[in-house]
């Protein structure tokens, strides 16, 4: 398994502002992704991140709102860029391990 | 493209019951893997369980094992002797593995364990 943590674990931010969340994975991992979550609902796809290469995006998600580092095989941060109230969401990394994916407890952001 | 369905929005059941969560998904492939994910209020995603489509046998951990039905596309969660702990929402998954090895989720079951 892989344990994974995530900072912040909420935050409230002003319209127009950007925040970056951070994922550390407690071993290496090829392959680490980002969802959005809105209460109550289920998990939509932001992006898979590799190390080494650039982030692929699911349709409705663009890379100038949503840019992904991956420096390393541990780490990964997303930042949501000129956040809008829209974007107010739990934010969730996780990374993939022998077939299974192990998930972060996630951050909730407020966007006033 | 993948899809997963989770007809069941919520249930509940008497604590110490079982209960059986539905889940149906369509594939054209023929080798992928299913999962249920439990996401208590904590809002942590907890692994529940994992099954291997090439893998006749259903999975089973602990008090929670599948009926995974390859031909018909399904596979539904049975928790037994239900507990109090056991109340989250819960998320049926699918993974094609030669692939980026990304989930495509189900739209989740409420369960509510009453006491």
């Amino acid at each position: 398994s892989a344990v994974i943590s995530q900072k912040p674990s909420r935050d409230i931010c002003q319209r127009g502002t950007s925040l970056t969340i951070q994922c550390q994975v407690d071993s290496q991992v090829t392959m680490m992704f980002w969802y959005r979550q809105q209460p109550g609902q289920s998990l939509t796809l932001i992006a898979t991140a590799n190390q080494g290469s650039e982030a692929t995006y699911e349709s409705g998600f663009v890379i100038d709102k949503f840019p992904i580092s991956r420096p390393n095989l541990t780490f990964s941060t997303l930042t949501v860029s000129n956040m809008s109230p829209e974007d107010s969401s739990i934010y969730l990394c996780s990374a993939c391990h022998s077939y299974e994916q192990y998930f972060g407890p996630g951050t909730r952001l407020t966007v006033t | 493209a993948q899809t997963v369905t989770q007809s069941q929005p919520e249930m509940s059941v008497q604590e110490a019951e079982t209960v059986t969560l539905s889940c149906t998904y369509d594939t054209s492939e023929n080798n992928y893997y299913l999962f249920w994910y439990k996401q208590p209020p904590s809002r942590q995603m907890i692994l529940v369980i994992r099954q291997e489509a090439y893998k006749q046998q259903n999975a089973t951990e602990n008090r929670f094992s599948v009926n995974f039905q390859k031909a018909a596309k399904s596979f539904s969660l049975k928790i037994s002797d239900s507990q109090l702990g056991d109340t989250a929402m819960y998320f049926c998954a699918f993974m094609k593995p030669k692939g980026n090895e990304k989930l495509t989720f189900g739209t989740g079951t409420r369960l509510t364990i009453i006491p």
